[in-house]
């Protein structure tokens, strides 16, 4: 089974930009969640969607959108970038098991603001 | 605010020897805990998940979980120089806040 696959894998933007990163999950999980990672402040979720819904989201700027397709298929936007916004952005998939729900990881988006 | 505690490192171990990660957890809720190793600028892999008070074994990993003391571990036996990478320990978030809340990472070195 494939796993988790974003694109792209690395992206320069510049201040003010917006950008647009994309996930397709494993075949038949639902579930998809994104994280942000920089070297400071470790592992941050973003926010999850099931079912084409945003479920949970944590605590980052409005400048941070996300939607997922029928498909399962997910992307996030992040508007009017910021030198702060440059990280490894992962994206999470799972099958929704209530406890129980693992997720896996893609390979990410190096994302880097100049 | 739900807490995932753990040693950031580095921890030093000798090629061969059993390595040990551990991990503290605020809540006394939390029914699953995960394990994932992080190469250098790579994304997290699950290695193991646990659910229930006791080991559990997969190949060179246990996993111990004390739901008493809320911990819970992460050993790797015969460690190998493959091994060097950063363990997160996770929990699940029980909350609209966050879907899994990680702790910061313990780096592990195998030193030949």
């Amino acid at each position: 089974k494939a796993g988790v696959t974003q694109t792209p894998r690395y992206l320069i933007k510049t201040r003010g930009q917006q950008v647009t990163l994309s996930c397709s999950p494993i075949s038949g999980h639902r579930s998809v969640s994104w994280y942000q990672q920089t070297p400071g402040q470790g592992l941050q979720f973003l926010f999850e969607y099931f079912s084409e819904t945003q479920r949970n989201k944590g605590n980052f700027p409005g400048r941070f959108s996300g939607r997922q397709f029928s498909n399962s298929r997910s992307e996030m936007n992040v508007s009017t970038l910021e030198l702060g916004d440059s990280a490894l952005y992962l994206c999470a998939s799972s099958l929704m098991d209530g406890d129980r729900d693992e997720q896996y990881f893609g390979p990410g988006t190096r994302l880097t603001v100049t | 605010q739900k807490e995932v505690e753990q040693n950031s490192g580095p921890l030093s171990v000798p090629e061969g020897a059993i390595a040990s990660l551990n991990c503290t957890y605020s809540d006394r809720g939390s029914q699953s805990f995960f394990w994932y190793r992080q190469y250098s600028g790579k994304s997290p892999e699950l290695i193991m998940s646990i659910y229930s008070n006791g080991d559990k074994e997969d190949g060179r990993f246990t996993a111990q979980l004390n739901k008493a003391s809320q911990y819970v571990s992460l050993l790797i036996r015969d460690s190998q120089p493959s091994d060097s990478a950063t363990y997160l320990c996770a929990v699940p978030g029980y909350s609209s806040a966050s879907k899994i809340i990680f702790g910061s990472g313990t780096r592990l070195s195998i030193r030949p």
